[in-house]
């Protein structure tokens, strides 16, 4: 049974970096797809990128020029970072693994 | 790209069935046999109902069944329960990212 553990700051100012990691345990990473996806406040799912499990890594559009997806395959982790965040990335963030695992998932807010 | 589109809410009665709606375009429901369906109950994670527009995961109930039809991808719950209220996300392949829908809120009465 794979679990996946997140953790990362909750709280940021305007242009400062998100970063989130998520943990596996009880699964390779060779089985799944690696996702990240969230959701702000009131409003509806969305996807923010993905490791495939060939390795491919590939972004939302609208997230692209500021999204880096990696993974660690030594600690089992990977992780999401977004560069120069405004109060539009206040949101809870999941890490996921092929839709069917996910992480208990993460409230960034970003405030001044 | 904008979201693929739902209605913002359903209705039922427990016992009946409800159809959940979702509309893409070619380049997204209509063009890959990739919709999934997720179940979100609040403050909890997503659920996966549905995947590869018609599969069921392990441990998912036969009466949540999904289909699609040109551009327009469907989730069917029959025999409504109330644990079943909850919003629902329809969730395509689009190419070379994944696209969500907006998102259905049903409410069992």
């Amino acid at each position: 049974q794979v679990q996946l553990q997140q953790w990362g700051a909750g709280l940021l100012k305007p242009s400062e970096t998100l970063s989130l990691t998520c943990a596996v345990y009880g699964g390779s990473f060779s089985g799944y797809s690696w996702s990240w996806i969230r959701q702000p406040p009131g409003k509806g799912l969305e996807w923010i990128g993905e490791i495939s499990q060939s390795g491919s890594i590939s972004y939302n559009p609208s997230l692209k020029s500021r999204v880096t997806i990696s993974v660690d395959t030594s600690k089992n982790q990977f992780y999401l970072r977004v560069n120069s965040v405004t109060a539009a990335d206040t949101a809870v963030y999941y890490c996921a693994a092929g839709g069917n695992y996910w992480g208990q998932g993460t409230l960034v807010t970003v405030s001044s | 790209q904008s979201a693929l589109t739902q209605p913002r809410s359903v209705s039922g009665s427990p016992g009946q069935s409800v159809i959940i709606s979702c509309t893409g375009t070619s380049s997204d429901v209509g063009g890959y046999n990739y919709v999934s369906w997720f179940q979100h109950h609040p403050g909890k994670a997503p659920k996966l109902m549905i995947y590869d527009v018609s599969e069921r995961p392990s441990g998912v109930p036969d009466r949540f069944s999904g289909s699609k039809s040109g551009n327009t991808a469907s989730l069917t719950i029959s025999g409504l329960q109330t644990e079943d209220e909850a919003d629902y996300y329809c969730c395509s392949f689009a190419g070379s990212f994944w696209l969500f829908g907006g998102g259905t809120k049903l409410t069992v009465l």
